[in-house]
């Protein structure tokens, strides 16, 4: 089985620019997540989908970020304009349905730097 | 809001002995509670969840105990291996929603 993919690996770019991440999840996986893990902290939820729906953007800085996910599968998050605050990992995790026990499938991860 | 704190921050031990892993959060009302590992350049692994009804759960080496009421949860690793080193990272679930709340980690090295 095929795990969840990301890319790019690494970006580097100048704040005020944009940038966009790009993620695919297990195949019939129902639920996607993005999280944003910033150094020497844990994971922090920014947005999750149910198939194509938002299901909790509640700590997603929607003045600055965005995010879809097109036919239920595939998903980007784009940062517009990037801030210095902005350089974490970024990571995408999918579920079966996304309901209470559900395990969450992590991809390796978007590292941004933002100079 | 869920505060999760998790005790020590890193942790260096040699091989074969046995550790304790510690969390804390401030919310009792949660789900379930995970624990999960992350080797450096990588993702998360799912390593134990225990279901809100449950106590303790285990796996090969691994053994993870909850209690919601003192808001605790610890992770014991019986006779540790070099390839254990990693950061673990526990995670309460809040709501039916699978919405995880993260603890900032244990970063563990195991000395051969």
């Amino acid at each position: 089985e095929a795990g969840v993919a990301q890319s790019p690996r690494y970006k580097i770019i100048e704040k005020r620019q944009s940038v966009a991440f790009w993620c695919n999840p297990i195949s019939g996986h129902a639920t996607l997540y993005w999280y944003q893990q910033i150094l020497g902290q844990g994971p922090k939820l920014l947005i999750q989908f149910q198939n194509n729906g938002v299901v909790d953007d509640s700590q997603l800085p929607k003045d600055r970020f965005s995010a879809e996910r097109l036919k239920g599968v595939d998903s980007t998050l784009k940062i517009q304009p990037a801030k210095l605050e902005d350089s974490a990992v970024y990571l995408c995790a999918s579920s079966l349905t996304g309901f209470s026990t559900d395990t969450q499938y992590f991809g390796p991860g978007t590292r941004l730097t933002v100079l | 809001k869920q505060e999760v704190t998790q005790i020590p921050a890193a942790l260096s031990v040699p091989e074969g002995e046995n550790l304790v892993l510690n969390c804390s959060f401030t919310d009792s009302a949660i789900y379930n509670l995970q624990w999960f590992r992350q080797d450096p350049g990588k993702g998360l692994t799912s390593l134990l969840l225990i279901q809100s009804s449950q106590r303790e759960q285990t796996s090969g080496r691994l053994n993870a105990s909850l209690d919601k009421s003192s808001g605790r949860s610890t992770l014991y690793i019986a006779a540790s291996q070099p390839g254990d080193s990693a950061t673990y990272l526990c995670a309460p679930e809040e709501g039916a929603t699978n919405k995880l709340i993260f603890g900032t980690g244990t970063l563990l090295a195991v000395q051969p």
